[in-house]
């Protein structure tokens, strides 16, 4: 069974640094691009970037160029988000989710919410 | 940054009706549309990708179809579980990997 499976939820203050995980089991995981989802409370989807864990060649939407860091370590099988300065506006649900063929996702991690409170 | 544009943003409906959700891709963008049903709390569910193929799993109430720069999300005869926000996805060169913003369907 193709799983995508994140690490648990947070809470943290402004300034602080953080790296969340999603590790992917049950398909080639070098095959395929991962995607970082967002969601704020009460809000849409917002794809923030993407990466080819073969070469870990990274896609940042604009908006969030510069705000976090994508990257993958092929041996474990895992995907990581991260922030260096977190801000109360990073508040917010955060899904990692498989790429097939770059025409969709297919496969969604089981998210992680991300508080950000003083 | 590339905006997609989807409507209705809510929809109320009867169990039994027929409800068409649209997006419209700028500069009618050729690339592919794909779209997911979220209910509060849970993960997006995948229906429709590449714009029409429905995914293993999904009811055949629901159908996907596009015409020059629209491309639309069917549910024909509204079951109780369909009531929930749904979404459209359009993939092709990131950062073109956008969702539109959402169209809630709830019981009218």
């Amino acid at each position: 069974e193709v799983q995508m499976v994140q690490s648990g939820a947070e809470v943290k203050q402004p300034g602080e640094s953080l790296k969340i995980s999603c590790k992917g089991s049950g398909y080639l995981f070098s095959s395929y691009w991962i995607a970082w989802v967002r969601q704020m409370p009460g809000k849409g989807l917002e794809c923030m970037g993407i990466i080819y864990p073969s070469d870990s060649d990274t896609r940042y939407r604009p908006s969030f160029q510069g705000q976090v860091s994508i990257s993958v370590d092929k041996s474990t099988h895992t995907a990581f988000l991260q922030w260096s300065s977190l801000k109360a506006s990073d508040t917010a649900m955060y899904y990692c989710a498989r790429l097939s063929s770059l025409t969709h996702v297919d496969v969604w991690g089981q998210g992680t919410p991300v508080i950000v409170s003083s | 940054d590339i905006q997609m544009t989807q409507s209705p943003s809510s929809v109320s409906a009867s169990v039994g009706d027929r409800v068409t959700i649209t997006c419209r891709a700028p500069h009618g963008l050729g690339a592919w549309f794909a779209w997911y049903q979220q209910k509060p709390g849970k993960v997006p569910k995948l229906l429709i990708h590449s714009t029409s193929t429905l995914q293993s799993g999904v009811p055949s109430r629901f159908s996907g179809s596009a015409s020059s720069t629209d491309f639309t999300l069917t549910i024909n005869k509204l079951e109780p579980e369909d009531f929930a926000t749904y979404y459209c996805l359009q993939a092709g060169t990131f950062p073109a990997f956008t969702f539109g913003p959402g169209t809630k369907v709830d019981l009218k």
